[in-house]
């Protein structure tokens, strides 16, 4: 079947690094998203990984590896405004059709 | 700002009535995706329009039902509410299938 987990709750300090790890079992891998949801607001795309590796935008940076079934969304010099759940998403092939499967969403607490 | 309107932003309204939400994806977007999320859960795929056609559907109850028209705008029904069908309803939308979503504000609906 197909499947995400990601830990619930993370906490961190303003200006620390933060890691949060998402593994997945999937078949037909289309490549994995990550969002940025604050509480009562809409989910806002952070980045998407097809290939393996490490992509960085800014404070933040994604890393996938697909024979793992891995990834983690790295941020860097937290802030108080990143204070918000960060949902995984994978996407996958499903006949003709595309879904896309979403994670519970890791809630990361910014303290100071 | 994501170029998705959703509207009502607020919806109050009672047991076993009906209601409908409506979606304007943005600007070129030929699938909508339709999304329910209650309080301090994960997202919950509803249904997925991609140029007028029914593509996918997800948990979506039969009380349920939704449409894309031909400018692409879509609206969510939902009838004969119940208390538990109080949550946020988010509309997403992408250029193709399988693409990035991009979501919009959402729609608080509180079922009295």
């Amino acid at each position: 079947g197909q499947n995400i987990d990601q830990p619930t709750e993370m906490t961190a300090t303003e200006g620390a690094i933060v890691q949060i790890n998402c593994t997945y079992q999937t078949s037909g891998f289309n490549g994995l998203f990550w969002y940025q949801q604050h509480a009562g607001e809409a989910p806002t795309f952070l980045s998407y990984n097809v290939l393996d590796g490490l992509e960085e935008k800014g404070r933040f940076s994604s890393f996938l590896s697909r024979s793992k079934g891995y990834s983690y969304l790295l941020l860097k010099e937290l802030q108080m405004k990143d204070s918000a759940s960060y949902l995984c998403a994978v996407s996958r092939n499903a006949g003709n059709n595309r879904k896309l499967i979403w994670g519970l969403g890791t809630s990361l607490a910014v303290n100071p | 700002d994501s170029g998705v309107t959703q509207t009502p932003k607020h919806l109050i309204t009672a047991t076993g009535q009906r209601v409908t939400l409506r979606c304007s994806p943005r600007s070129g977007d030929l699938s909508v995706y339709w999304y329910q999320q209650s309080l301090d859960q994960g997202l919950q795929f509803l249904i997925h329009y991609y140029n007028g056609e029914e593509r996918a559907k997800g948990n979506i109850l039969e009380r349920f039902s939704a449409q894309q028209f031909p400018d692409l705008h879509s609206e969510l029904n939902l009838s004969s509410l119940e208390l538990g069908d109080s949550a946020l309803y988010f509309c997403a939308s992408s250029v193709v299938v399988s693409d990035t979503q991009y979501f919009g504000p959402g729609t608080r609906l509180t079922v009295l």
